[in-house]
């Protein structure tokens, strides 16, 4: 079973649409959680970390649920400009804590 | 100002040679790692360093040779390069290793886009 596992999609959603992403982990001691963003043909970049009581950062929210060990995140008012790839990121505690295990990523085409 | 930067962007090379990839961060951080993002966008750690000390190695063929003369600079050497060695390697680093947080944001380079023919 992989670390992180997401639904790689593709999502298509017009302008101003909701959507969301899943993503379970398969590590229950793992302790810090991300989103990253990766444009096509670039690098990855982080967009947020995920907070055990959630968090929001405009129009970005997180959610972790330890307990499903399952993350989310929610993008309101869809722009343009959100169309990438967003990748799922934990880590690994122990000697290893700052290893990070990225999902796949799950692909979102946000159309006009 | 780059803060993690790479060299080369793009590196096509024959199969058998060897190549060099270079990494620097001007960030001031502790760990740096090397990864590799196939065909498939599947992002995998191959080496960490922190603090100049190797902390990861993954299954990587021993072709593979990480060397990282200061905290800045993280490189990566590649012998006999391979057709399956084709890929986006990305460096990265993080201001440490990990602490009672947890792991810290990985800032990551541009990529060095390889191509073996």
């Amino acid at each position: 079973r992989k670390e992180v596992e997401q639904d790689p999609g593709p999502f298509n959603v017009p302008e101003g649409a909701t959507v969301a992403f899943n993503c379970t982990y398969s590590n229950s001691a793992s302790q810090s959680f991300f989103w990253y963003r990766q444009d096509c043909r670039k690098e990855p970049k982080l967009l947020m970390s995920v907070y055990s009581s959630g968090n929001e950062d405009g129009r970005f929210t997180a959610q972790l649920n330890r307990a499903s060990q399952y993350i989310s995140l929610l993008i309101r008012d869809s722009k343009l400009s959100d169309s990438a790839t967003y990748l799922c990121v934990v880590n690994s505690r122990g000697s290893t804590l700052g290893r990070l295990y990225f999902g796949r990523g799950t692909q979102l085409t946000v159309w006009p | 100002d780059t803060a993690v930067s790479q060299t080369p962007k793009y590196l096509v090379t024959q199969m058998g040679n060897d190549k060099s990839i270079k990494c620097e961060q001007n960030l001031g951080h502790d760990t740096m790692y090397w990864y590799k993002q196939d065909s498939k966008k599947f992002l995998k750690i191959m080496f960490s360093y922190n603090n100049k000390e190797l902390i990861i190695n993954e299954t990587v063929p021993n072709r593979f040779s990480p060397k990282s003369p200061d905290k800045a600079h993280l490189n990566l050497h590649i012998n006999s390069l391979e057709l399956g060695d084709s890929a986006v390697y990305f460096c990265a680093s993080a201001n440490k290793w990990g602490g009672a947080d947890g792991a810290d944001t990985q800032y990551f380079g541009p990529g060095t886009r390889l191509t073996v023919l």
